[in-house]
């Protein structure tokens, strides 16, 4: 079946980089774009930004500008978040989130997420 | 950013009960707007896209309307595996935002 599958939790330093996996399966990865959204603990969705695993365009909030890279692997059908300069404010549950083309289309499989617990 | 608004907060309900959550769109986002479900400890679920549109497996029960800026998602009879977070979604223009959610409990 489709489906989005996550890198396991990460504990990470402040000042640190962490690099979340979303691993895609039962479709044509390139066919479709990749979100990455994240949720503080009982907060709400936050878009962080959007790639195209054909060409490998990104699109980034600029909330998250020359912090988030998002790459891909399509050899392995995986999509790649980095986020830098960790803060504790960072800790949170990353989801990467499928939506199709063109633009402007809803997110209609996530994945079941990362927890990245950012603390000294 | 096009900030979405969602009413109530929290929404105290009864199974088999018709629920009601509206969302308001700072601007005009033509239909491009979903409801996504999210049940604790697990991911989002896209329900309703394009305003009005069920996504696949999603039961009859809920349904989606609006367009423009104002939008709501109904539940005709509430069954006890609703009981969860409802977010609502614009897609029109980058950076995608959601509403801070709509919680229904017993």
């Amino acid at each position: 079946q489709v489906q989005l599958v996550q890198s396991g939790a990460e504990v990470k330093k402040p000042g640190a980089s962490v690099k979340v996996s979303c691993k895609a399966s039962g479709y044509t990865f390139t066919s479709y774009d990749i979100n990455w959204v994240r949720q503080a603990t009982g907060q709400g969705l936050e878009w962080m930004g959007w790639m195209n695993p054909n060409s490998g365009n990104t699109g980034y909030a600029q909330k998250f500008q020359g912090r988030v890279t998002m790459t891909r692997n399509t050899s392995i059908s995986t999509a790649y978040m980095e986020l830098s300069s960790l803060r504790s404010v960072d800790t949170a549950v990353y989801y990467c989130a499928r939506a199709a083309r063109p633009l402007g289309a809803p997110f209609d499989i996530w994945g079941q997420g990362t927890m990245v617990t950012v603390s000294s | 950013e096009i900030v979405m608004t969602q009413s109530p907060v929290t929404l105290s309900v009864s199974p088999g009960e018709r629920v009601t959550v509206s969302c308001r769109a700072s601007q005009d986002i033509t239909n491009n707007f979903a409801w996504h479900q999210q049940k604790f400890g697990q991911a989002p679920r896209l329900i309703i896209y394009g305003a009005s549109n069920r996504a696949t497996g999603v039961p009859a029960r809920f349904s989606g309307s609006g367009s423009g800026t104002e939008f709501t998602l109904t539940i005709s009879s509430l069954q006890s595996e609703d009981f969860a977070v409802y977010f609502c979604q614009q897609y029109h223009h980058w950076p995608y935002t959601f509403g801070q959610g709509t919680k229904l409990e017993i």
